[in-house]
């Protein structure tokens, strides 16, 4: 079975500009999630998709927004790009949800660069 | 609000130490525990995962942990490291019953020499 993918792998942009992420959950999954990784904070929440609605929001300013397509597929849009934003964004997918004990299942992420 | 410490922020050990990361929670309700892996250059994996019953859990590789309520924490172990559990290591809780979101430590970095 597929594992969960991301594109683009790497991506480098200017401040101010916008960035869209994009994600493929394994076949099968409902639930998407988004985190933002970096060497100081680790893996924080940004948000989780199931069934095309947001569940679960972490705290990071409207800036950054997400979707989900009826195909499970999730985007994650950045707008206004500052120099904070450079971390790997990982995205997970699981059966249902994100929470109670259910595995997540990562991809490989996508390294944002702020310039 | 759920928050996950890891205390040990770079452990450097020989091949054949034995391991324990610590990892403590805050949260008084029932937790739903994890443990990832992330090796050089590929993606986070599972490494073990407790929700009930004993609170000794095995996963994969060798590796446990205990689930110790009273202490709040969820450390894990392993008897003899190897070359090749040189990764990155994070915990992560998430609430049962209440807001699902995971919570994850801020990792540790293993590195074993050979």
């Amino acid at each position: 079975k597929a594992g969960v993918t991301q594109t683009p792998r790497y991506l480098i942009k200017t401040r101010g500009q916008q960035v869209t992420l994009s994600c493929s959950p394994i076949s099968g999954h409902r639930s998407v999630s988004w985190y933002q990784q970096t060497p100081g904070q680790g893996l924080q929440f940004l948000f989780e998709y199931f069934s095309e609605t947001q569940r679960n929001k972490g705290n990071f300013p409207g800036r950054f927004s997400g979707r989900q397509f009826s195909n499970s597929r999730s985007e994650m849009n950045v707008s206004t790009l500052e120099l904070g934003d450079s971390a790997l964004y990982l995205c997970a997918s699981s059966l249902t949800t994100s929470g109670g004990h259910n595995e997540q299942f990562f991809g490989p992420g996508t390294r944002l660069t702020v310039l | 609000a759920q928050s996950v410490s890891q205390h040990n922020h770079h452990v450097i050990l020989s091949e054949a130490a034995s391991l324990e990361l610590g990892c403590n929670y805050s949260y008084g309700g029932t937790v739903n525990l994890f443990w990832y892996v992330q090796y050089p250059g590929q993606h986070l994996q599972l490494l073990l995962k407790y929700f009930s019953g004993d609170p000794l859990v095995k996963g994969i590789k060798g590796f446990e942990a205990e689930f110790i309520k009273s202490k709040f924490s969820f450390n894990l172990r392993k008897p003899s490291v190897q070359w090749s559990d040189t990764a990155e290591y994070f915990c992560a809780v998430t609430a049962s019953g209440g807001s699902y979101i995971p919570t994850f430590g801020r990792g540790t970095s293993l590195i074993v020499h050979p």
